[in-house]
């Protein structure tokens, strides 16, 4: 398969907790980002790489999200100290020019 | 105002009806324009881009108002397989952030 790939695929966490997720972009892609989306709602922007370097971050990506892309490859988005608020499902999408390629995204429920 | 306005629906519709979703945007500096498809608990995949002069893809026809900053999307012949939420997107200029709208669900009706 050489679709945008999400792990874990589904993560449940206790309030506080920190969590971490990866995306594997599709190989050729340099752009990569990251959308959260809520029920009943579109993806919203989160944050952006084009290679390693994070070009464009969202008000909404607080102090306790991080998001990096070390070697220009993979990406892992970290959210320190969760919240109730905080579920969602997490997509990443990546591109080569105007058409980003979404992975199946990372539902997360905080309880 | 919200950047991207979508009908709300949703739509229920027969097999064989022409179904018209609207929508609006609020950045006269948009550049790129686009129509995402998405089916229960999946992920958004683009359905078309959306040009000034206009787009077809077989059932589909989709519209770009720059004056008006609306776009629509037409679809003919409806199956139903099209049943799907579609979701309007929006690139900004200079950006390569996407900013979509809800979404309005369309349910093809045997």
């Amino acid at each position: 398969d050489t679709g945008v790939s999400q792990n874990p695929r589904h993560k449940i966490t206790k309030r506080g907790q920190n969590v971490t997720f990866r995306c594997d972009p599709i190989s050729e892609h340099n752009r990569l980002y990251w959308y959260r989306q809520t029920l009943g709602q579109g993806p919203e922007f989160l944050t952006y790489f084009q290679n390693e370097a994070q070009l464009e971050k969202s008000r909404l990506l607080s102090d306790r999200f991080s998001a990096e892309r070390p070697k220009g490859s993979f990406s892992t988005l970290e959210i320190q100290r969760t919240e109730q608020g905080d579920s969602a499902m997490y997509l990443c999408a990546s591109s080569s020019d105007n058409e980003q390629f979404f992975g199946p995204g990372t539902r997360l429920t905080v309880l | 105002r919200k950047e991207v306005e979508q009908d709300p629906g949703p739509f229920n519709v027969p097999e064989g009806a022409t179904v018209a979703f609207n929508c609006t945007y609020s950045n006269s500096a948009s550049q790129s324009f686009f129509w995402y498809r998405q089916d229960c608990r999946k992920e958004p995949k683009l359905l078309m881009s959306v040009y000034s002069s206009g787009n077809e893809d077989g059932r589909f026809t989709a519209q770009l108002n720059r004056a008006s900053q609306y776009i629509s999307l037409l679809i003919r012949d409806s199956k139903l397989s099209d049943s799907a939420t579609y979701l309007c997107v929006v690139g900004g200029a200079g950006s390569y952030q996407l900013t979509f709208g809800k979404g309005t669900k369309l349910s093809v009706i045997p």
